[in-house]
């Protein structure tokens, strides 16, 4: 167990449909990363918030968007879902943001959009 | 952008036998992490690498950081069944903002 929790484990929706993904990251961890994970694609970062802000952006759909709350948990909001964007969506939490910090991933949200 | 390559995609390999998986970045990495993926599973952090040339051993597992930063491998000494699992690298390039994750090699083990 990483510490870090997500739900909900699984998802289905329909097509057109916009879901909300939630992580809660280790205690004292203030760096929260998303991940998308599909069987082409492999581990794909989405983005990073430390502490609030916005750190790092990688490859998120203009249809995604997450945010940070003070408490330091996190939301992805995925909207307009399209059959493609059936995956695993992985949080990870680190201490800080620093480059070297080792990433504790969550269990993941399986998201099925039909 | 940042383009991290890892081979090879998939292994079978006999119980017992060795296994190695490579890693290779298209820029000058400032760290590398691996993690390992069991089926069903979610990444778990193995180790990082920040030296050129390091070397860093954890039981079986051997892991390389390249002189240059630019690649590393994985190698498992004496497989077991408890190694089967998909291993990623993951690098982060010199002056960069991101993780980036390579493909992953799927490792299975034949008892």
């Amino acid at each position: 167990d990483s510490g870090v929790t997500q739900t909900p484990k699984h998802l289905i929706t329909a097509t057109g449909q916009r879901v909300t993904l939630r992580c809660s990251p280790r205690s004292g961890d203030l760096s929260v990363y998303w991940y998308q994970q599909s069987l082409d694609q492999g581990l794909q970062f989405l983005i990073q918030y430390y502490n609030g802000e916005e750190r790092a952006k990688g490859n998120i759909l203009e249809r995604f968007s997450a945010q940070q709350f003070p408490d330091l948990h996190s939301e992805l909001n995925l909207s307009s879902l399209e059959l493609g964007d059936s995956a695993l969506y992985f949080c990870a939490s680190s201490v800080g943001g620093m480059d070297t910090d080792t990433q504790y991933f969550g269990p993941g949200t399986r998201l099925t959009v039909l | 952008g940042q383009q991290v390559m890892q081979i090879p995609q998939y292994q079978h390999v006999q119980e017992g036998e060795d296994f190695t998986t490579y890693c290779n970045s298209s820029t000058t990495l400032s760290n590398i992490q691996w993690y390992k993926q069991r089926p069903g599973g979610h990444p778990v952090f193995l180790i990082q690498l920040v030296k050129s040339g390091e070397v860093k051993k954890q039981k079986r597992l051997t892991f390389q950081f390249g002189e240059a930063k630019k690649n590393s491998s994985l190698h498992i000494t004496a497989t077991q069944t408890t190694d089967v699992g998909t291993y990623f690298c993951a690098g982060r390039a010199e002056y960069g903002n991101k993780l980036v994750f390579g493909a992953g090699t799927i490792l299975r083990v034949k008892s």
